[in-house]
């Protein structure tokens, strides 16, 4: 079956501009997390859904960044005021359920000028 | 706080060598995961293995091999007769619930 998808895969923007990244999980997959890797460094935590509901949004930096799953499948990452700091790889990630095995996407990578 | 090292930042093998990456563990959780992904140079992250804090029953499969030790929180990941194929970054990571918390990686190079 199909994996994790991401899209787009690449994204150049300029700073301050808003973005949106794209994740649609393995079907069947309720819970959904968003993760931040740097360069050289492993992935760090931003988001989880269940559902349609952040269950734990404890990673997110700051309030310029927002995600959302309004139908509990397809969940979008949300970059407002982008700044040169936010340069990085996006990845989305989805289980059964909570607690259960992670399955990655390829990632967006992100590149603020 | 839950924290996972991985000392070893870049492993240089030849072709057929045995290789051991280190993983050690922090968390205050009673029951938990832990996982190693391994990540090739395309970046995508592939899951290698998932194991409950209760099972420390060493695991097999093919080449690869975990030796996980409660006692000393470190989760162990051994490739057996490495191969070219084999050379990526290597991710170990701990879960309590649902977020992981993954290591720095370990930057393993096969040389034919």
């Amino acid at each position: 079956g199909a994996g994790v998808s991401q899209t787009p895969s690449n994204k150049v923007t300029e700073k301050g501009k808003y973005v949106e990244l794209r994740c649609d999980p393995i079907s069947g997959h309720t819970a959904l997390y968003w993760y931040r890797q740097s360069l050289g460094q492993g992935p760090e935590f931003l988001i989880y859904f269940q559902g349609t509901g952040a269950a734990d949004d404890s990673g997110l930096p700051n309030d310029r960044f927002f995600a959302v799953r309004p139908e509990g499948s397809v969940s979008t990452l949300k970059i407002q005021r982008t700044e040169r700091g936010d340069s990085a790889v996006y990845l989305c990630a989805s289980s059964f359920w909570g607690a259960d095995t992670q399955y990655f996407g390829p990632g967006t990578r992100l590149t603020v000028l | 706080a839950q924290k996972v090292t991985q000392a070893q930042t870049e492993i240089s093998v030849v072709e057929k060598e045995d290789v051991t990456l280190d993983c050690v563990y922090e968390t205050r959780d009673t029951t938990y995961y832990l996982f190693w992904y391994k990540q090739p140079p395309s970046g995508e992250l592939v899951f290698l293995i998932r194991r409950n804090s209760f099972d420390e029953q060493n695991e097999i499969s093919g080449r690869y091999s975990w030796n996980f030790q409660k006692s000393t929180s470190s989760f162990n990941f051994t490739i057996t007769a490495s191969q070219v194929v084999d050379s990526a970054v290597y991710f170990c990571a701990q879960g309590g619930s649902e977020k992981l918390v993954f290591g720095k990686g370990t930057k393993l190079t096969v040389n034919p």
